[in-house]
């Protein structure tokens, strides 16, 4: 089984709908993060939670919403989802350890999401 | 300024062809350096870290520069299995990742 999971993989929404990816990993990490990928732009961070009670915004959360429920358990909303929110959506988790030269992050199957 | 910024590509080889490519980031206070691969729009895979030292790993070889602030990766003897986008990471106190370098390696 896959450490890092996500639901679902393909999601086709409405403009004004209200949608919900949910991400969980059995890695036993601290640290679980969102990221959107669209082409030319590469990864941009969206939200990120070094535990449970710690939800931090990153560089592009204007629009989005997360809820850290677990350990294992990272879920990002969009609460009125537009077109421009089209895009491939990675969870991502990492231990927190920092050791030598930094954490490596992993990362789950990606949500195609469209937003018509 | 984008954070982090890398060529594009595509890089089209033969195989058995050295390919280099770089990627420059913007903040001289960042900490750490990795490379990543992403094949066809699955998940990125960590390919390796990359030391103040350089280090190599196979095939590949990434070298960190500071003072031109720019990492780069190297892969030798390239494979088809190496086509890919492999994308560059830089942290601070987050990951900043570039928008990727497409390899592709024919026959």
């Amino acid at each position: 089984d896959a450490d890092v999971t996500q639901t679902p993989r393909n999601r086709i929404t409405k403009t004004g709908k209200r949608i919900m990816l949910e991400c969980s990993q059995t890695k036993g990490h601290d640290r679980m993060y969102w990221y959107r990928q669209d082409p030319g732009l590469g990864l941009r961070l969206i939200y990120y939670s070094f535990d449970v009670k710690d939800i931090n915004k990153g560089e592009i959360s204007d629009g989005y919403s997360v809820s850290r429920q677990a350990q294992a358990k990272f879920s990002l909303s969009l609460e009125s989802a537009i077109p421009n929110q089209t895009a491939l959506y990675f969870c991502a988790t990492s231990d927190g350890s920092g050791k030598g030269v930094g954490e490596t992050q992993y990362f789950g199957p990606g949500t195609r999401l469209l937003v018509l | 300024r984008k954070e982090v910024e890398q060529d594009p590509g595509p890089f089209n080889v033969p195989e058995g062809a050295t390919v280099a490519f770089n990627c420059t980031y913007s903040n001289s206070a960042s900490q750490s350096f990795f490379w990543y691969r992403q094949d066809c729009r699955k998940e990125p895979k960590l390919l390796m870290s990359v030391y103040s030292s350089g280090n190599e790993d196979g095939r590949f070889t990434a070298q960190l520069n500071r003072a031109s602030q720019y990492i780069s990766l190297l892969i030798r003897d390239s494979k088809l299995s190496d086509s890919a986008t492999y994308l560059c990471a830089v942290r601070d106190y987050k990951l900043s990742f570039g928008a990727g370098t497409t390899v592709t390696v024919r026959a």
